[in-house]
């Protein structure tokens, strides 16, 4: 079975600052790993996934991610934060030996951007 | 391709009252997914389907709530009858993902959602 957590529900960083939001995962087969981004009042966005490629995975929005098997780890990190990235974060665990076909969610980090 | 497509995007309901949501998953994508989102609980997987069929229904609340996807670009979500607690963002996914081995290589394609308020 598989599962996720995001360690910090809500974080607040600085415009032009660098962002980082937690993910860690457990996972019984080999892990696909993603992260979606949900700006309010709006559907899920697909950020960018990990299915056993490079471990330095580029998504949109100048956001990436990191495989560290080692750390059972997956953190999203941006360089210089923009207001625009303000929304809710949310990393997804699935695993891809597995016949059920469904991926569990986090339970979200919100992302505020002080001016 | 235009993605998923919800409707509606607003429901108002009053209390005991048939709901029924509506999807239209992307063009060759065999897997649909319907979720529930509320700031209590978060997100809620309640049904996917596979090439049309339910594989996994264990999410769905009780048996007020059915779905049906009668054919590859089309599935409903019907509460009947509604009550407040039903107030939430239903939203539906599809993902292109296979039946078997594939797992959850693919990501889902998530649709805007229908914001459904029960009175």
């Amino acid at each position: 079975a598989q599962s996720v957590t995001q360690l910090d529900s809500h974080v607040s960083v600085s415009e032009g600052t660098p962002v980082l939001l937690r993910c860690n995962y457990s996972s019984s087969y080999s892990p696909s790993l993603f992260w979606y981004v949900q700006h309010p009042n709006k559907g899920l966005q697909l950020l960018l996934k990990y299915t056993s490629a490079a471990t330095l995975v580029k998504g949109i929005n100048g956001f990436e991610a990191e495989f560290k098997k080692s750390e059972t780890s997956f953190h999203l990190t941006k360089p210089s934060a923009h207001m625009s990235d303000a929304a809710e974060y949310f990393c997804v665990v699935s695993d891809r030996g597995s016949s059920a076909s469904k991926i569990i969610f986090g339970s979200g980090t919100r992302l505020s951007i002080r001016p | 391709d235009a993605g998923v497509i919800q409707s509606p995007r607003h429901e108002v309901t009053e209390m005991g009252q048939e709901v029924t949501l509506r999807c239209k998953p992307i063009s060759g994508h065999n897997s649909l997914f319907w979720y529930r989102q509320t700031m209590m609980r978060g997100l809620e997987l309640l049904i996917y389907f596979n090439n049309n069929v339910p594989i996994d229904d264990s999410g769905m609340p009780e048996d007020r709530f059915s779905a049906k996807m009668p054919n590859a670009s089309f599935s409903t979500l019907k509460i009947q009858p509604s009550e407040p607690r039903d107030s939430a963002v239903y939203f539906c996914a599809s993902s292109p993902q296979g039946p078997t081995t594939q797992g959850g290589k693919y990501g889902y394609t998530f649709g805007s959602g229908t914001r459904l308020t029960v009175v």
